[in-house]
């Protein structure tokens, strides 16, 4: 059974420092990846997604990396923000279902 | 388009009532997923159809939990006599398969509260 674990659980750190966040999956055999932000008592919004071809993505402040070989992500925040607070979830690891981590809880205080 | 929407927002709903919720997906999209997320956690699968056709349930999806997608737009959710347990959030969301993957695009939940 396919299970992601992702680290750390919760994260507090002042605005300006980069961050790194982690994703592993008890299965090594990840085809896709995606990982999304969500604020408390909302839905979740897409942040990055990695194809089977792909090994990482960025978009603006955020880079999203994927090894397939350890089954291992990591999404990189750099210049962290408070408006970056919420709750960075992961999931893989194919196109059929994606399975979720509990996520990492991150507050950015100014 | 205006993304996946969900219906209601927030349910509040006696022990034993049944109760229905709805999601229209983005309308380019054939494949819809249900997930239940309870406070601290990841969303857990329930289940998903390509088109019309339920390709997958979960274990968790008792047989009080009944889901449809007829003519392969909206869906419903329906949970039949319901229990505390079943308090937690509902998300639905679609994705266009083509063989690649194209990403999930999450509705906003549905709150169900059982008292």
């Amino acid at each position: 059974k396919q299970e992601v674990t992702q680290i750390p659980a919760a994260l507090s750190v002042p605005e300006g420092e980069n961050l790194v966040l982690n994703c592993s999956f008890t299965d090594s055999a990840i085809y896709n990846l995606q990982w999304f932000r969500q604020d408390p008592g909302k839905g979740l919004t897409s942040l990055l997604l990695i194809q089977s071809s792909q090994r990482e993505q960025t978009s603006g402040r955020l880079n999203a990396s994927l090894d397939k070989s350890s089954g291992r992500s990591t999404l990189y925040i750099a210049a962290s923000q408070p408006g970056d607070s919420a709750t960075y979830l992961c999931a893989g690891p194919n196109t059929d279902k994606l399975i979720f981590g509990t996520g990492t809880r991150l507050q950015v205080f100014p | 388009d205006t993304g996946v929407s969900q219906d209601p927002r927030h349910k509040i709903t006696k022990r034993g009532q049944n109760v229905t919720f709805r999601c229209d997906p983005i309308s380019e999209h054939n494949r819809l997923y249900w997930y239940r997320q309870t406070l601290g956690q990841g969303p857990e699968f329930l289940t998903y159809f390509q088109n019309e056709a339920q390709l997958e349930k979960s274990r968790l999806l008792s047989d009080r939990f009944s889901a449809e997608r007829p003519k392969g737009s909206f869906s419903t959710l329906e949970i039949q006599r319901t229990e505390q347990g079943d308090s937690a959030m509902y998300l639905c969301a679609s994705s266009l398969y083509t063989g690649t993957f194209e990403g999930y695009t999450f509705g906003s939940g549905t709150r169900l509260t059982v008292v």
